[in-house]
């Protein structure tokens, strides 16, 4: 029940396209859903997070898309770009006594010139 | 500035050795964390602390122990090294057991 499911794992997309990457929860407890970002020797870095009052949240180039009903969130790229080439992970907790969260597979994305 | 800076950021051993990891944070947050990123690039939780209190304790090998000396430091040791051991280590901080959390850069811990 702890698990989030992350997939694609591996995505490629063209220059300009849309990149589209789901999870799934299964614990009705979790209430905080990030998404990292993470380069090459390099540690996740926090792209957007969502909280399940809101069904999506927009920054930038970057929106999540939220269903609490099937206890599913996404991560969209508009206009995708070569420098968004990166390993993806979704990522879920519960508020309360930790933060423990708890990480999705990841997804490499390759964004083609 | 480096908001969390871990050191070494390289670590070659060898099996049975005893080594440590070191973390600071420049963020003035109360909570730190460590994580274990495989081969597969899969991140799991090990530990955390608040305000220098243990927090998270997953099922990790007590040969694993982290030490809180003051907010701004999370360290880790590990005895006893094993070929499972090599990973990525990664810390991390924030500003309270509720908010975002800042990673540094890993440990790169290789067993020979």
């Amino acid at each position: 029940q702890q698990q989030v499911k992350q997939s694609p794992q591996s995505l490629i997309v063209q220059k300009g396209g849309i990149s589209i990457i789901n999870c799934a929860y299964e614990n009705t407890a979790f209430d905080y859903f990030p998404w990292y970002q993470q380069f090459p020797g390099k540690g996740p870095a926090l792209l957007i997070a969502i909280r399940p009052d809101v069904s999506e949240k927009k920054e930038g180039r970057f929106t999540i898309s939220f269903n609490k009903s099937a206890k599913q969130f996404s991560l969209h790229i508009m206009d995708s770009q070569p420098g968004d080439s990166a390993t993806y992970f979704c990522a879920a907790s519960s508020s309360g006594a930790t933060n423990k969260l708890i990480f999705g597979t990841g997804t490499l994305l390759a964004v083609q010139p | 500035d480096t908001a969390v800076s871990q050191t070494p950021k390289y670590l070659v051993t060898q099996m049975g050795n005893d080594k440590s990891i070191k973390c600071e944070q420049n963020l003035g947050h109360d909570t730190m964390y460590w994580y274990k990123q495989d081969s597969k690039k899969f991140l799991k939780i090990m530990f955390s602390y608040n305000n220098k209190e243990l927090i998270i304790n997953e099922t990790v090998p007590n040969r694993f122990s982290p030490k809180s000396p003051d907010k701004a430091h999370l360290n880790l040791h590990i005895n006893s090294l094993e070929l499972g051991d090599s990973a990525v280590y990664f810390c991390a901080s924030s500003q309270d057991k509720n908010q975002p959390q800042h990673f540094g850069d890993g440990t790169r811990l290789s067993i020979l």
